[in-house]
Protein backbone atom coordinates (compact mmCIF):
# COMPACT_ATOMS: atom_id res chain seq x y z
CA UNK A 1 0.00 0.00 0.00
CA UNK A 2 1.04 3.73 -0.90
CA UNK A 3 2.26 5.74 1.89
CA UNK A 4 3.48 9.03 2.62
CA UNK A 5 5.61 10.76 5.01
CA UNK A 6 5.88 14.60 5.85
CA UNK A 7 9.53 14.88 7.53
CA UNK A 8 8.74 18.71 8.94
CA UNK A 9 5.82 19.05 11.16
CA UNK A 10 6.15 22.74 11.46
CA UNK A 11 8.00 25.19 9.51
CA UNK A 12 8.65 28.92 10.24
CA UNK A 13 9.81 31.48 7.11
CA UNK A 14 10.29 34.75 6.67
CA UNK A 15 7.92 37.25 4.19
CA UNK A 16 9.83 36.97 1.21
CA UNK A 17 11.79 34.36 1.79
CA UNK A 18 12.03 31.00 -0.53
CA UNK A 19 10.58 27.67 0.38
CA UNK A 20 10.41 23.95 0.62
CA UNK A 21 8.19 21.35 1.87
CA UNK A 22 9.46 17.68 1.82
CA UNK A 23 7.11 15.07 1.02
CA UNK A 24 8.73 11.41 0.48
CA UNK A 25 6.73 8.71 -0.56
CA UNK A 26 6.29 5.02 -0.67
CA UNK A 27 4.87 3.05 -3.71
CA UNK A 28 6.17 0.17 -6.20
CA UNK A 29 5.05 1.76 -8.98
CA UNK A 30 4.58 5.81 -10.32
CA UNK A 31 2.05 7.35 -8.04
CA UNK A 32 -0.15 10.18 -8.38
CA UNK A 33 1.02 13.13 -5.93
CA UNK A 34 -1.00 15.67 -4.97
CA UNK A 35 -0.22 18.74 -2.87
CA UNK A 36 -3.10 20.52 -0.90
CA UNK A 37 -3.55 23.43 1.15
CA UNK A 38 -5.42 24.00 4.44
CA UNK A 39 -6.39 27.25 5.81
CA UNK A 40 -7.98 27.38 9.30
CA UNK A 41 -11.19 26.66 9.35
CA UNK A 42 -11.51 25.81 6.15
CA UNK A 43 -11.29 22.58 3.95
CA UNK A 44 -8.49 21.61 1.43
CA UNK A 45 -7.81 22.64 -1.88
CA UNK A 46 -5.38 21.34 -4.50
CA UNK A 47 -2.74 23.34 -4.99
CA UNK A 48 -0.84 20.76 -7.77
CA UNK A 49 -0.63 17.63 -9.34
CA UNK A 50 1.57 14.64 -11.19
CA UNK A 51 0.74 11.60 -12.93
CA UNK A 52 2.59 11.42 -15.56
CA UNK A 53 5.02 13.32 -18.21
CA UNK A 54 7.12 16.58 -17.20
CA UNK A 55 8.64 16.15 -13.72
CA UNK A 56 7.86 19.94 -12.82
CA UNK A 57 4.72 20.93 -12.35
CA UNK A 58 3.35 24.13 -11.35
CA UNK A 59 0.20 24.44 -9.57
CA UNK A 60 -1.67 27.46 -8.26
CA UNK A 61 -0.61 30.11 -6.11
CA UNK A 62 2.69 30.32 -7.83
CA UNK A 63 3.41 27.17 -6.08
CA UNK A 64 5.36 24.36 -8.25
CA UNK A 65 6.82 20.56 -7.36
CA UNK A 66 9.50 18.39 -8.57
CA UNK A 67 8.94 14.68 -8.69
CA UNK A 68 11.99 12.64 -7.92
CA UNK A 69 11.81 8.91 -8.49
CA UNK A 70 15.01 8.23 -7.54
CA UNK A 71 14.51 9.89 -4.44
CA UNK A 72 11.03 8.79 -4.00
CA UNK A 73 10.06 12.54 -3.17
CA UNK A 74 7.67 15.54 -4.21
CA UNK A 75 8.79 18.56 -2.75
CA UNK A 76 6.59 21.62 -2.56
CA UNK A 77 8.98 24.71 -3.87
CA UNK A 78 7.65 28.31 -4.14
CA UNK A 79 10.25 31.26 -4.92
CA UNK A 80 8.94 33.92 -2.31
CA UNK A 81 6.63 33.45 0.55
CA UNK A 82 3.57 36.00 0.75
CA UNK A 83 2.20 36.20 4.60
CA UNK A 84 -1.05 34.55 3.31
CA UNK A 85 0.37 31.23 2.44
CA UNK A 86 0.38 30.93 6.55
CA UNK A 87 -1.45 27.39 6.68
CA UNK A 88 -1.27 23.84 7.01
CA UNK A 89 0.20 21.81 3.75
CA UNK A 90 -0.36 18.15 3.01
CA UNK A 91 1.16 15.64 0.15
CA UNK A 92 -1.26 12.99 -0.75
CA UNK A 93 -0.09 10.17 -2.84
CA UNK A 94 -3.19 7.76 -4.84
CA UNK A 95 -2.56 4.98 -7.13
CA UNK A 96 -4.19 4.36 -10.37
CA UNK A 97 -6.25 0.93 -8.78
CA UNK A 98 -6.45 2.78 -5.68
CA UNK A 99 -10.15 4.49 -4.47
CA UNK A 100 -8.64 7.36 -2.49
CA UNK A 101 -5.91 9.60 -1.25
CA UNK A 102 -3.18 8.56 1.41
CA UNK A 103 -2.44 11.54 3.41
CA UNK A 104 0.71 12.52 4.98
CA UNK A 105 -0.04 14.30 8.54
CA UNK A 106 0.55 18.06 7.05
CA UNK A 107 3.17 20.65 7.82
CA UNK A 108 2.30 23.40 9.07
CA UNK A 109 3.87 27.41 7.69
CA UNK A 110 4.18 29.94 9.88
CA UNK A 111 5.06 33.28 7.99
CA UNK A 112 6.56 36.08 10.41
CA UNK A 113 6.89 39.66 8.64
CA UNK B 1 -21.61 25.01 -9.51
CA UNK B 2 -21.93 24.11 -5.55
CA UNK B 3 -18.90 21.34 -5.49
CA UNK B 4 -18.80 19.10 -2.64
CA UNK B 5 -21.42 20.88 0.28
CA UNK B 6 -21.46 19.18 3.69
CA UNK B 7 -24.25 19.94 6.38
CA UNK B 8 -23.96 20.50 9.25
CA UNK B 9 -21.20 22.68 9.74
CA UNK B 10 -20.95 22.35 13.45
CA UNK B 11 -22.53 19.58 16.18
CA UNK B 12 -22.01 18.49 19.40
CA UNK B 13 -23.49 15.34 20.19
CA UNK B 14 -23.94 13.62 23.40
CA UNK B 15 -22.34 10.17 24.14
CA UNK B 16 -24.66 7.68 22.90
CA UNK B 17 -26.63 9.84 20.17
CA UNK B 18 -26.47 8.88 16.34
CA UNK B 19 -27.07 11.53 14.02
CA UNK B 20 -26.24 11.72 10.30
CA UNK B 21 -23.58 13.89 8.56
CA UNK B 22 -24.36 14.91 5.20
CA UNK B 23 -22.65 15.06 1.72
CA UNK B 24 -23.86 16.24 -1.38
CA UNK B 25 -21.84 16.85 -4.75
CA UNK B 26 -23.18 18.01 -7.98
CA UNK B 27 -20.33 17.32 -10.66
CA UNK B 28 -21.09 14.02 -11.32
CA UNK B 29 -18.42 12.25 -9.93
CA UNK B 30 -18.59 8.28 -9.17
CA UNK B 31 -15.71 8.35 -6.80
CA UNK B 32 -16.50 9.95 -2.80
CA UNK B 33 -15.08 9.57 0.20
CA UNK B 34 -15.35 10.19 3.34
CA UNK B 35 -11.90 11.39 5.82
CA UNK B 36 -11.62 12.28 9.45
CA UNK B 37 -8.86 15.05 10.20
CA UNK B 38 -7.52 15.08 14.08
CA UNK B 39 -4.52 17.51 14.77
CA UNK B 40 -0.87 15.75 14.40
CA UNK B 41 -2.64 12.60 12.52
CA UNK B 42 -3.24 14.69 9.21
CA UNK B 43 -6.57 13.04 7.25
CA UNK B 44 -7.39 9.71 7.62
CA UNK B 45 -10.51 7.72 5.72
CA UNK B 46 -13.36 6.40 6.84
CA UNK B 47 -15.27 4.75 4.00
CA UNK B 48 -15.59 5.73 0.27
CA UNK B 49 -17.69 4.73 -2.49
CA UNK B 50 -16.93 3.85 -6.02
CA UNK B 51 -20.90 4.53 -7.69
CA UNK B 52 -23.99 4.17 -6.13
CA UNK B 53 -24.28 1.24 -4.66
CA UNK B 54 -20.70 0.31 -3.95
CA UNK B 55 -19.47 1.18 -0.39
CA UNK B 56 -16.08 0.03 1.26
CA UNK B 57 -13.93 0.39 4.65
CA UNK B 58 -11.32 2.48 4.44
CA UNK B 59 -8.82 2.89 7.03
CA UNK B 60 -10.93 3.31 10.26
CA UNK B 61 -14.47 2.61 9.31
CA UNK B 62 -15.64 1.36 13.09
CA UNK B 63 -18.59 2.95 14.22
CA UNK B 64 -19.43 4.46 10.95
CA UNK B 65 -21.87 3.26 8.69
CA UNK B 66 -22.44 4.94 5.14
CA UNK B 67 -24.63 4.19 1.94
CA UNK B 68 -24.64 5.17 -1.80
CA UNK B 69 -27.84 5.10 -2.90
CA UNK B 70 -27.49 7.95 -5.39
CA UNK B 71 -24.43 9.41 -7.49
CA UNK B 72 -24.90 12.84 -5.39
CA UNK B 73 -25.17 11.67 -2.25
CA UNK B 74 -23.11 10.19 0.53
CA UNK B 75 -24.41 10.36 3.94
CA UNK B 76 -22.10 9.33 7.00
CA UNK B 77 -23.94 7.17 9.95
CA UNK B 78 -22.65 7.61 13.63
CA UNK B 79 -24.59 4.69 15.28
CA UNK B 80 -23.54 5.21 18.64
CA UNK B 81 -21.12 8.47 18.82
CA UNK B 82 -18.09 8.31 21.26
CA UNK B 83 -16.18 11.22 22.67
CA UNK B 84 -13.27 9.43 20.08
CA UNK B 85 -15.05 10.22 17.56
CA UNK B 86 -15.08 14.22 18.28
CA UNK B 87 -12.84 15.79 14.87
CA UNK B 88 -13.56 17.17 11.63
CA UNK B 89 -14.97 15.31 9.15
CA UNK B 90 -14.83 16.03 5.46
CA UNK B 91 -16.23 14.90 2.29
CA UNK B 92 -14.61 14.53 -1.08
CA UNK B 93 -15.34 13.55 -4.30
CA UNK B 94 -13.65 12.51 -7.83
CA UNK B 95 -14.06 12.41 -11.00
CA UNK B 96 -12.84 8.84 -11.70
CA UNK B 97 -9.83 6.76 -9.86
CA UNK B 98 -7.35 8.79 -7.98
CA UNK B 99 -5.56 10.22 -10.46
CA UNK B 100 -7.45 13.22 -10.87
CA UNK B 101 -7.32 14.28 -7.42
CA UNK B 102 -10.48 15.22 -4.81
CA UNK B 103 -12.76 18.47 -4.66
CA UNK B 104 -13.47 18.85 -1.00
CA UNK B 105 -15.78 20.21 1.43
CA UNK B 106 -15.51 22.45 3.99
CA UNK B 107 -15.92 19.91 6.53
CA UNK B 108 -18.01 19.33 9.47
CA UNK B 109 -16.73 20.01 12.99
CA UNK B 110 -18.35 17.22 15.60
CA UNK B 111 -17.87 17.48 19.28
CA UNK B 112 -19.24 14.25 21.29
CA UNK B 113 -19.76 15.22 25.33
Amino acid sequence: AQSVTQPDIHITVSEGASLELRCNYSYGATPYLFWYVQSPGQGLQLLLKYFSGDTLVQGIKGFEAEFKRSQSSFNLRKPSVHWSDAAEYFCAVGADSGYALNFGKGTSLLVTP
Amino acid sequence: NAGVTQTPKFQVLKTGQSMTLQCAQDMNHEYMSWYRQDPGMGLRLIHYSVGAGITDQGEVPNGYNVSRSTTEDFPLRLLSAAPSQTSVYFCASSYSNSRYGYTFGSGTRLTVV
